[in-house]
């Protein structure tokens, strides 16, 4: 089962804009992590916020943590062609046996 | 630092036949993963070892899929028999003993069973 989920499924913005996008969550988590996917390729790990930061920032990334709301966002400031990838979210669960789940992801397309 | 390396890249192979994939950590990496994802979705988890032991294989269909990850250093997956479904792209990833830092995945297998 898939414990994230991205919304929206599908971002297409013009180069040089911000594209943000959201991903939500069902049980309480150690950290959240956002990950990049090339067409083809395997996953590239960005950012790790964990469950007591609101916030983080890395580079063009910036990474929000609500979890009272149990969402988290990740913006992408001055977008750029090759930026163009899908953005996975996945969850570190808390307690327990700690497991990381992924959700279905955001296919995002920055147009030159 | 060498990556997680994983073969074959490409497999094309007819329904009911078998197949096999390598996969080779992060040196020192505990813990390796095997995810599958199909087309438009995001990886599932089929398989955690931590060293040569199965932690979790909840999401493995042990009547076709086998894997096994001998001296706690690299690892195969196994299909027998494919179906039509498995199509898909096998990736695997390590990570440290505690997941606190993310995974480094490999490239992936895509296998296309026709």
């Amino acid at each position: 089962s898939q414990q994230g989920e991205e919304d929206p499924q599908a971002l297409s913005i013009q180069e040089g804009e911000n594209a943000t996008m959201n991903c939500s969550y069902k049980t309480s988590i150690n950290n959240l992590q956002w990950y990049r996917q090339n067409s083809g390729r395997g996953l590239v790990h960005l950012i790790l916020i964990r469950s007591n930061e609101r916030e983080k920032h890395s580079g063009r990334l910036r990474v929000t943590l609500d979890t009272s709301k149990k969402s988290s966002s990740l913006l992408i400031t001055a977008s750029r062609a090759a930026d163009t990838a899908s953005y996975f979210c996945a969850t570190l669960n808390s307690g327990g046996y700690q497991k990381v789940t992924f959700g279905i992801g955001t296919k995002l397309q920055v147009i030159p | 630092e060498a990556g997680v390396a994983q073969s074959p890249r490409y497999k094309i192979i007819e329904k009911r036949q078998s197949v096999a994939f390598w996969c080779n950590p992060i040196s020192g990496h505990a813990t390796l993963y095997w995810y599958q994802q199909i087309l438009g979705q995001g990886p599932k988890l089929l398989i955690q070892f931590q060293n040569n032991g199965v932690v979790d294989d909840s999401q493995l269909p042990k009547d076709r899929f086998s894997a096994e990850r001998l001296k706690g250093v690299d690892s195969t997956l196994k299909i027998q028999p494919a179906k039509l479904e498995d199509s898909a792209v096998y990736l695997c990833a390590s990570s440290g003993l505690r997941v606190y830092y993310g995974y480094t995945f490999g490239s992936g297998t895509r296998l296309t069973v026709v």
